[in-house]
Parts: structure tokens; C-alpha cells; sequence
């Protein structure tokens, strides 16, 4: 069965930083998509960045780019020249191509003014 | 035993009609929520209710109504169905709001395609 593990219930890290999130999965599958998700106070699900298994590439998007290892089965996030604005809880998502959906268990992340 | 149903898993139907998707989640889960997954396989959420009641309520046409007859059960109601209303479904659960059991579980999709 496939998991997503995210291993840092908090973190925090000064405005105008870089941080980085981790999250490991497991799965025996070689085709399916990782997704970092931002669940702000509001509780609404925004999608930060989306990888593609196949890709080597690893994705970015403005401040927002991922460390993909796909031997290591590991899907960093990491931010840069952080922004109160992206004070949120932070999950980690693995579909499959059969729309198989499993959610890490989030990581809180607090910025610092 | 499954932790997040939803049904039906395929739903085939012409412009115009209306349809209902069911969702039932046996974790005990105060919280539910319905997405749509476009085809980039993003998840775009649409609602949430807590305890049954609605606490997310994107903007999504109002042709589309949430229920929730209790905390177990989230349906989802869609009238006069258009082309584009054709997508893969997501019903999820999550335990407690504010914690950090706020994970979801999702139920298996509902693909609904629009004729």
C-alpha cells in the first residue's frame, strides 16, 4: 500500500528566509503524480507545486520549487524568501493513475516577523 | 472495512438531467469535503462542513448544493448538468479541526462524464 510521511509536525522560520519541508512516500508503482497542497486558516485546500513521476525535472513555481528523488522516494518543499502570507499547515499528496489519493499528516509551518 | 465510500464510482448522463453523488465516511470524522479534480489531477475544493455544518463554500455554480444529513454523510447534489461539469469527484474526511489530525482520507472518486 502506498504512504506519504511527513516528519515535521511544525516548523518555523524567519520572514525573508528559506525553509524547506520534507516528505518521503513509498509506493511500488512507477507512473503517479506528488502535490504539495497549502491549507491556510481559512481552510481551503490551494495547490502549491505538482510533479510528475516520469519528469526528472524537479518542479518550481516562483518562490516554490521541490526536490525531487525519486530512487529516495522523497518530495522536499522548499520556500524561499518566506512570506507571512505563507504561514499555513502544508500537505504532501501522492495520486496514482487510478486517482488513488493519499494525504500526508500536514506540517505546520509559522513564519516569524 | 472502507473508510470513505462514495457512489456511485461511474455516472454516465445527458446535458440536463440532475444527479446526486453520495459519500460516507465510518472514521468518525467531524469534518467532510467535496473536490473536483481537473485534468491535470489538481484537486480544487468546493465544500467542507464541520459537524454538519458548511464551513467552505468555494465558488462553484450554484447548480451544485452540498447536504449533509449528519456528520457521517456528505452528498452532493448537481442540477441541470452541463458538459463541463465532467470530472472525477473527491469526497475526503479529516479528523479535528485546528490539530494536526487534520489529514484527509479520500474516498475512491466519482467519475462523471456529461453526454
Amino acid at each position: 500500500a502506498q504512504t506519504v510521511t511527513q516528519s515535521q509536525p511544525e516548523m518555523s522560520v524567519q520572514e525573508a528566509e528559506t525553509v524547506t519541508l520534507s516528505c518521503t512516500y513509498d509506493t511500488s508503482e512507477s507512473d503517479y503524480y506528488l502535490f504539495w497542497y497549502k491549507q491556510p486558516p481559512s481552510r481551503q485546500m490551494i495547490l502549491v507545486i505538482r510533479q510528475e513521476a516520469y519528469k526528472q525535472q524537479n518542479a518550481t513555481e516562483n518562490r516554490f520549487s521541490v526536490n525531487f528523488q525519486k530512487a529516495a522516494k522523497s518530495f522536499s518543499l522548499k520556500i524561499s524568501d518566506s512570506q507571512l502570507g505563507d504561514a499555513a499547515m502544508y500537505f504532501c499528496a501522492y495520486t496514482n493513475r487510478d486517482d488513488k489519493i493519499i494525504f500526508g499528516k500536514g506540517t505546520r509551518l509559522h513564519i516569524l516577523p | 472495512d472502507t473508510a470513505v465510500s462514495q457512489t456511485p464510482k461511474y455516472l454516465v448522463t445527458q446535458m440536463g438531467n440532475d444527479k446526486s453523488i453520495k459519500c460516507e465516511q465510518n472514521l468518525g470524522h467531524d469534518t467532510m469535503y467535496w473536490y473536483k479534480q481537473d485534468s491535470k489531477k489538481f484537486l480544487k475544493i468546493m465544500f467542507s462542513y464541520n459537524n454538519k455544518e458548511l464551513i467552505i463554500n468555494e465558488t462553484v455554480p450554484n447548480r451544485f448544493s452540498p447536504k449533509s444529513p449528519d456528520k457521517a454523510h456528505l452528498n452532493l447534489h448537481i442540477n441541470s448538468l452541463e458538459l463541463g461539469d465532467s470530472a472525477v469527484y473527491f469526497c475526503a474526511s479529516s479528523p479535528k479541526m485546528g490539530t494536526r489530525e487534520e489529514t484527509q482520507y479520500f474516498g475512491p472518486g466519482t467519475r462523471l462524464l456529461v453526454l
